[in-house]
């Protein structure tokens, strides 16, 4: 596609709920990272695919949290059992393939899943 | 690890007058540097990015910024601001050692008329 598209753009959900936000990267971008950002916080890393293969998930809060890129494009992060903290915008990139990835190209941002736990 | 600062939360100015958001980062490697803006309710977008040539970036809307190694510093200038300028600012540094990028906290830069 042109751009990063994710799905929903906002979605409530009740405490303790399962929740799955999708992410549809430019296509032929190798790379996608997911970041989360807090009111008033910058994006705050949590797991970056490059392929099908997560090569970092060292930003997953904790075990609640899960994300896969089962073919290599399409990427769904997964939370269980939420909680009210989870609530935040979860932005979503890609960048190309390259020796240096997102270095040299910077990344393209989706405009993001607002997600409210009440 | 990576990481970078940004100095001031907030930094308001009059339309016309010099832009200057400041960024420090840390990084063990030569780093990367990045200036993204994210307009209410919008994604983030890409300003402008230093990669190891011209230590003088010129990026959209009018925007530069100079990677200056001696200062561990990339900060983002524009010589007169505009209304249209008001928005949230975050700098982000990666490198060969990271592909993932760590950002900023951010800073909200408000134009007076």
């Amino acid at each position: 596609g042109a751009g990063v598209s994710q799905t929903p753009s906002n979605k409530v959900t009740e405490k303790g709920k399962y929740v799955e936000l999708r992410c549809d990267p430019i296509s032929g971008h190798t790379a996608l990272y997911w970041y989360r950002q807090s009111l008033g916080q910058g994006p705050e890393f949590l797991i970056y695919f490059q392929g099908t293969g997560a090569a970092d998930d060292s930003g997953l809060p904790n075990d609640r949290f899960f994300a896969v890129r089962p073919e290599g494009s399409v990427s769904t992060l997964k939370i269980q059992r939420t909680e009210r903290g989870d609530s935040a915008v979860y932005l979503c990139a890609s960048s190309p393939q390259s020796p240096r990835g997102g270095a040299d190209y910077g990344y393209t941002f989706g405009s993001g899943t607002r997600l409210t736990v009440v | 690890a990576q990481s970078v600062t940004q100095l001031g939360s907030h930094v308001s100015v009059s339309e016309g007058a010099l832009v200057l958001l400041r960024c420090n980062y840390s990084s063990s490697v030569p780093p990367y540097l990045f200036w993204y803006v994210q307009y209410p309710n919008q994604g983030l977008q890409l300003l402008l990015k230093y990669t190891s040539a011209a230590t003088l970036v010129k990026g959209i809307n009018g925007f530069e910024a100079e990677f200056k190694k001696s200062e561990t510093s990339f900060h983002l200038t524009k010589p007169s601001a505009h209304m249209s300028d008001a928005a949230e600012y975050f700098c982000a540094v990666s490198d060969l050692a990271h592909n993932d990028m760590r950002f900023g906290a951010g800073t909200r830069l408000t134009v007076k008329p």
